[in-house]
């Protein structure tokens, strides 16, 4: 069985291009999170979706950062500009049920690098 | 609001000591708690849960135990090997059906 796959493994852009992370859930999960990982600040929750609907996004940074889950089995996270200090890895997970009585499944992230 | 603070790395053991990375929280109501491990070049995978006080969630001889009165889920193993070497995150289910993650800790373990 598939896990949660993530798509570029690697992102090197310019300051000001747009960037577009992807992310293929658990098939039959209905919960889908975006995590970033820097040194300085550890995992942060940038948003997450319920049965595609976006519940909380009170963490994306700004309005760079935007998500979408069109259907159950695809998101995609957008930065446009991006800037250098959006350089992190890039996590989505995603959960059969609410995470504080199951279990987040990680993709193997999206490694972005911003010049 | 809630959060998780985990004692800051990195650790370096040899093989065969004993591991205790500490982790204490901060949250309103009744958590659960976890740990997770993230190898060198994955994604976090999750070790082990407890869901309530005075559970020990245990897995490949890791353990931790839910301690409501010092608010702790403290990660023990008694004899390590080079492949636990890991990055360590100790969490807290949030109010909205998020994770609350720890900083990590990063563990090295020299043969």
């Amino acid at each position: 069985d598939a896990g949660v796959i993530q798509s570029p493994r690697h992102e090197v852009t310019e300051m000001g291009q747009e960037v577009t992370l992807r992310c293929k859930p658990i098939s039959g999960h209905d919960y889908l999170f975006w995590y970033r990982q820097t040194m300085m600040r550890g995992l942060e929750l940038l948003i997450y979706f319920n049965n595609n609907v976006p519940i909380d996004d009170s963490g994306m940074p700004e309005d760079r950062f935007s998500a979408k889950m069109p259907n159950a089995s695809f998101s995609t996270l957008k930065i446009q500009p991006s800037e250098p200090r959006d350089s992190a890895v890039y996590f989505c997970a995603s959960s059969l049920r609410r995470a504080n009585t199951g279990e987040l499944f990680f993709g193997e992230g999206s490694r972005l690098t911003v010049l | 609001g809630n959060s998780v603070t985990q004692m800051e790395g990195p650790v370096t053991l040899s093989e065969e000591a004993f591991l205790t990375i500490n982790c204490t929280y901060t949250a309103t109501g009744y958590p659960s708690l976890f740990w997770y491990v993230q190898y060198p070049g994955e994604g976090l995978q999750l070790l082990l849960k407890a869901t309530k006080a005075d559970d020990k969630g245990s897995n490949k001889g890791f353990e931790a135990t839910y301690r409501k009165e010092t608010t702790s889920f403290h990660l023990e193993k008694g004899s390590v090997q080079v492949s636990d070497s890991a990055v360590y995150f100790c969490a807290l289910s949030g109010s909205q059906g998020n994770l609350i993650f720890g900083k990590g800790t990063k563990l090295s373990v020299k043969p």
